[in-house]
């Protein structure tokens, strides 16, 4: 299965971007990139996914690079509620399309 | 918004009880799963339902069984719960297919004394 390499944290201010990074230089051309957050104490929660080109939600941004071996999630602006660990995942990983995470980036933000 | 529903944040049972846990989703989708997370072993699926009355072992069925009789409602039993089954316990919801985001409830925190 092709893997994702994350930062272990990132720290970021209150309202400034956050540009979360993930490589996969080993994605398939059917590999969907997908990205998770879970908060302290919560479940995960889906945030966005792609498969070529950059997307936009009403949570934040991805962006594929061209040859899909690396991928950018981007929160416009940070708040306090956005701590949290992101994840980023392709195809899912589990043979009955269960969810298998890495270790993901702990995103701190700072007031 | 899809919401899944969990019945209980926290929960406390004694060893050999058997133990429910209950699981609602709103958005009509037809997949369901649960899922268990333990510290540095992340999400473990323990059983899948993809309609209703069908279910699919996970990696650790072991000591469960679900049950899944109307499509909004999938149910976990500890038939008999053991210590080691003390763990957050996550129920998510996802439309058919295999690459259809799957969205989690709050979670269930479980200890078995």
């Amino acid at each position: 299965d092709a893997k994702t390499t994350q930062p272990n944290s990132m720290e970021s201010n209150e309202e400034e971007p956050v540009h979360l990074p993930c490589n996969h230089s080993t994605i398939s051309g059917t590999d969907y990139i997908h990205w998770y957050r879970q908060l302290p104490s919560q479940g995960p929660e889906y945030v966005i996914h792609g498969l070529t080109s950059n997307v936009n939600n009403r949570m934040a941004s991805l962006a594929i690079a061209e040859d899909r071996k690396s991928s950018t999630l981007i929160l416009h602006r940070a708040t306090l509620r956005d701590a949290a660990v992101y994840y980023c995942i392709l195809n899912y990983g589990g043979s009955q399309g269960n969810l298998i995470f890495g270790k993901g980036t702990k995103l701190s933000v700072k007031p | 918004d899809v919401k899944v529903t969990q019945s209980s944040r926290y929960l406390v049972k004694r060893t050999g009880e058997k133990v429910f846990l209950e699981c609602v989703q709103d958005m009509d989708h037809e997949n369901m799963f649960w899922y268990r997370q333990d510290p540095g072993l992340g999400l473990r699926l323990i059983y899948f339902s993809y309609d209703v009355k069908m279910k699919e072992k996970g990696d650790i069925p072991e000591g469960y069984s679900v049950s899944r009789e109307k499509k909004e409602r999938f149910s976990l039993i500890l038939e008999s719960a053991s210590t080691n089954q003390t763990s957050m316990y996550l129920c998510a919801s996802s439309e058919s297919g295999t690459r259809q985001p799957q969205h989690f409830g709050d979670g269930t925190r479980l200890s078995i004394l």
